[in-house]
């Protein structure tokens, strides 16, 4: 069963405090994803793996890093969480050179 | 083989006139996204349909299950929608995207 996997699902941080989101996909899939989506923004890249620690930052990196030590693991970190930080994060992978982007179900952070 | 089929894949825009943008489907698709991608790799979402059309503007796309084919219009085309557009499909019951090859428009004076 080929899927992405997010947890959690919804999280509640205050500000200040570290946030840890989680993503797994069982396909094996060297390239992987961080997205936020926000109202009237569309898909913003955080960061893109492509392969195991090897990492790029994408259009809007600041105030995030990601870890991926497995390649069917990618997270993504906020240290110190910011208010502007509350979004939803979508997480994806897809095959090397695929065009087809495999989504996880997101993640609604709200950071107070 | 490819599963969605966008064209055209360049297409060069005087200010003021319009065109449109296809992506053809080998199969029967659930929805439709089309996106324009900004000079840092985010995709901005322009519309997204799961039947008939919408309009934002001077953009207009539409988007027939049954016929296997979405289109993006633009009309008076202007400087800033330069760049590169991409239709992506999903499934009935999928959460996979599949993106087009991707459309490179140019708008000049």
């Amino acid at each position: 069963d080929m899927k992405v996997t997010q947890m959690p699902r919804y999280l509640i941080k205050r500000m200040g405090e570290n946030v840890l989101l989680e993503c797994g996909q069982d396909m094996s899939h060297e390239t992987m994803y961080w997205y936020r989506q926000d109202p009237g923004l569309g898909l913003q890249l955080i960061y893109i793996s492509y392969d195991v620690d090897s990492n790029s930052e994408g259009d809007i990196p600041k105030g995030y890093r990601v870890s991926r030590k497995k390649r069917e693991h990618f997270s993504l970190i906020l240290d110190s969480a910011k208010t502007n930080q509350t979004s939803v994060y979508f997480c994806a992978s897809s095959p090397r050179g695929g065009e087809t982007l495999y989504f996880g179900s997101g993640t609604r952070l709200t950071v107070l | 083989g490819d599963q969605v089929e966008q064209s055209p894949s360049a297409l060069s825009l005087h200010e003021g006139t319009g065109s449109a943008l296809r992506c053809n489907f080998t199969t029967t698709m659930r929805a439709v996204q089309w996106f324009r991608k900004n000079s840092r790799g985010s995709l901005i979402n322009l519309f997204y349909l799961a039947s008939g059309t919408k309009e934002n503007g001077r953009l207009k796309s539409a988007f027939d299950s049954k016929e296997r084919y979405s289109t993006l219009h633009i009309r008076d085309a202007q400087l800033e929608d330069s760049g590169t557009y991409f239709c992506a499909a999903s499934y009935q019951g999928g959460r996979a995207l599949i993106f087009g090859t991707g459309t490179t428009v140019s708008v000049s004076p």
